[in-house]
Formats: structure tokens, sequence, C-alpha cells
């Protein structure tokens, strides 16, 4: 298994401003991924994070909304860019070894735009 | 179009008794089948799965049972705990020509009451 943290655990944050969440794993995973769960609703895959390269996005999220980055196999970022109330949400990053694998989650950055 | 759908939002059991969660799903694809619990402020736990190859999986308390005929999976919790109380999700992945990345429903929050 796999242990996966995040940071910050929560923010508020103004309109327009941009917040970036930071995903730590402590072993290496092939691959990590980013979640959207809005109050109510499933959790959304936002992104698959790609390590040194462009992640891959789902329909209905680009990059210039949801820049991510992935330097090394055991860390990843997303930045939520020009935010808006409808971007609060709970952002949750996760990590699976491989194809069909288990997949672990962090604790996710309960995120409340003003 | 949710392909993955969790009927019930809620669930309320007595402790000692038998929670059965539901989870029906739309896509032939789906060959393999998990389910996450939740507690607040935490993120989801992998609790079981089941491959499409068989209909009953069982790891202690909880077993899942699957009915491909009908694209329905069933998780029993026997004899439920009042530490049971969480939301669980179902999720849903894809073998060859479908993807490894799971869908999830939007979960069902049990409650089990002392």
């Amino acid at each position: 298994s796999a242990v996966i943290s995040q940071k910050p655990s929560r923010d508020i944050c103004q309109r327009g401003t941009s917040l970036t969440i930071q995903c730590q794993v402590d072993s290496q995973v092939t691959m990590m991924f980013w979640y959207r769960q809005q109050p109510g609703q499933s959790l959304t895959l936002i992104a698959t994070a790609n390590q040194g390269s462009e992640a891959t996005y789902e329909s209905g999220f680009v990059i210039d909304k949801f820049p991510i980055s992935r330097p090394n196999l055991t860390f990843s970022t997303l930045t939520v860019s020009n935010m808006s109330p409808e971007d609060s949400s709970i952002y949750l990053c996760s990590g699976g070894a491989g194809v069909g694998d288990t997949q672990y989650f962090g604790p996710g950055t309960r995120l409340t735009v003003l | 179009d949710q392909q993955v759908k969790q009927n019930s939002p809620s669930l309320s059991v007595q402790e000692g008794r038998i929670s059965i969660l539901n989870c029906d799903y739309t896509n032939s694809m789906f060959d393999y089948f998990l389910w996450y619990k939740k507690y607040p402020a935490e993120g989801p736990t992998f609790l079981i799965s089941i491959s499409s190859i068989k209909d009953k999986n069982e790891d202690g308390r909880f077993t899942v049972f699957l009915n491909k005929s009908a694209k329905h999976l069933s998780l029993h919790i026997v004899p439920s705990q009042p530490g049971d109380s969480a939301v669980y999700f179902c999720a849903a992945s894809g073998g060859s020509g479908g993807s490894y990345i799971p869908t999830f429903g939007r979960g069902t929050s049990l409650i089990v009451h002392p």
C-alpha cells in the first residue's frame, strides 16, 4: 500500500486567485491522479499526472484552469487557477502501482472560494 | 450520464444487523469493481474488490456480490458496527479496450446505530 499526504488540508481563497495543492506519496507509484468531489457528487477525475510530461485531462477540464506538475514518481501538484465560487470542492490526490491496481487516496484538500 | 449509480444516498442500520449497499453500472466494459469507505475529513480507503470472473468475494465482515447479467453489485456488512458509519463509494473500471481508471458512484452514507 501507499501513504499519501496532501497540503494544505483546507483553504479559503478569494475569487480570482490561484491555489496550488501538493501531493506526496511515501513510495514510488506508477500512476497518480487528481480528483474533485463536489458536495453530493461522486469523485470526478480531473487528470492523470504524468511524470515529466503534460498531464492527461478528462473531458471538461483544461490545463489552463488546472495546471498539474509531476517532477518525479512521488510528488505532484495541482493548481486551481483564477478561482470562482464554483471551484469550491474537495480535491483529492490518488496513486496506484499500475493498471488495474487499487488506488490509494490522500486525505483531500477542502477548498472554499469566496 | 452516470455509468456507476448508487441510488440510495443514505442507509440507517442497527448495530449487529446486516448492511446492504447497492450499486448498478451501465458500461459492459467494466470488469473490475471496488468499494471504498470514506470518513469525514479523510480520503477514501480501499475496502474490497471483485473481478468479473467471480460472483462473490469475502473479507471478514465484508462480502461483495456481483451479478453481471443485471449489472449490479452489492456490499454486505455483517454484523454492522458503529465504526462502519461512513460514506461508501462503489467504483468500476474496464478491461482490455476499457479504461483502467475507476469510475465512481456518488456514494451511500451508512449510519450504524448502537
